[in-house]
């Protein structure tokens, strides 16, 4: 079992719709990235998150740690936000990360 | 522009040739890894280094050597390829301590072993 689940794998949805895609992780954790890797392959940090939630824009990311687990979500969604999102931890231990295998969104127009 | 500079952003090599994948960044950052991502996986560790002089292996070490002689630059050495080496590499940097950091990603050097 990966130490860090992402769902859905795959995700499709309408332009406008509402978007979450989860993470759940079984280590202990000092903080939980969200990346964004676009067609093209280049990777970017969409949030780090150690508690809470935090926005930027239609983006919102939420973490629990009591129950291992972090949701971004994606309001309004757009053909632009088509990308694969990758969920990573920061285990406690050190200053590594390990990732989550990533959700594939397409959103069609 | 300050970030994580990768190059070759594309090599097609022969099974046992050796080459070195770049990696340099230019915000003092102490922690820099290499990851290889493969397709119906997530992203993996191979080397990482916690400042000049220091660095330690990941989850898939075998096959790659690394050095880290500046803060600034960390190649990653492959010493005879292998077609099992085909994969997209990332360099990615980050401040260490504390935890209101995130890391830099380069834009990946696509290996392809024949």
């Amino acid at each position: 079992k990966n130490e860090v689940e992402q769902s859905p794998q795959n995700l499709t949805a309408q332009e406008g719709e509402f978007i979450t895609i989860n993470c759940s992780y079984s280590v202990g954790i000092s903080a939980l990235h969200w990346l964004q890797q676009h067609p093209g392959g280049g990777i970017v940090s969409l949030f780090m998150l150690s508690s809470g939630k935090k926005k930027h824009g239609r983006l919102i990311a939420t973490i629990n740690i009591q129950e291992k687990h972090s949701s971004l979500h994606i309001t309004a969604s757009h053909p632009r936000d088509s990308a694969v999102y990758i969920c990573a931890v920061r285990e406690t231990s050190g200053s590594r990360l390990t990732f989550g295998e990533g959700t594939q969104l397409t959103v069609n127009p | 522009n300050a970030g994580v500079t990768q190059t070759p952003k594309f090599q097609v090599l022969k099974t046992g040739q050796s080459m070195t994948l770049q990696c340099a960044q230019d915000m003092n950052h102490e922690y820099m890894s290499w990851y290889r991502q493969d397709p119906g996986m997530g992203l993996r560790l191979i080397h990482y280094s916690v400042g000049a002089g220091i660095t330690d292996q990941g989850e898939v070490p075998n096959g790659y050597n690394v050095s880290r002689s500046t803060t600034e630059d960390f190649p990653l050495r492959l010493l005879s390829a292998a077609p099992s080496q085909t994969s997209v590499y990332f360099c990615a940097s980050s401040q260490t301590g504390g935890l209101s950091y995130g890391y830099t990603f380069g834009s990946g050097t696509r290996l392809t072993v024949v």
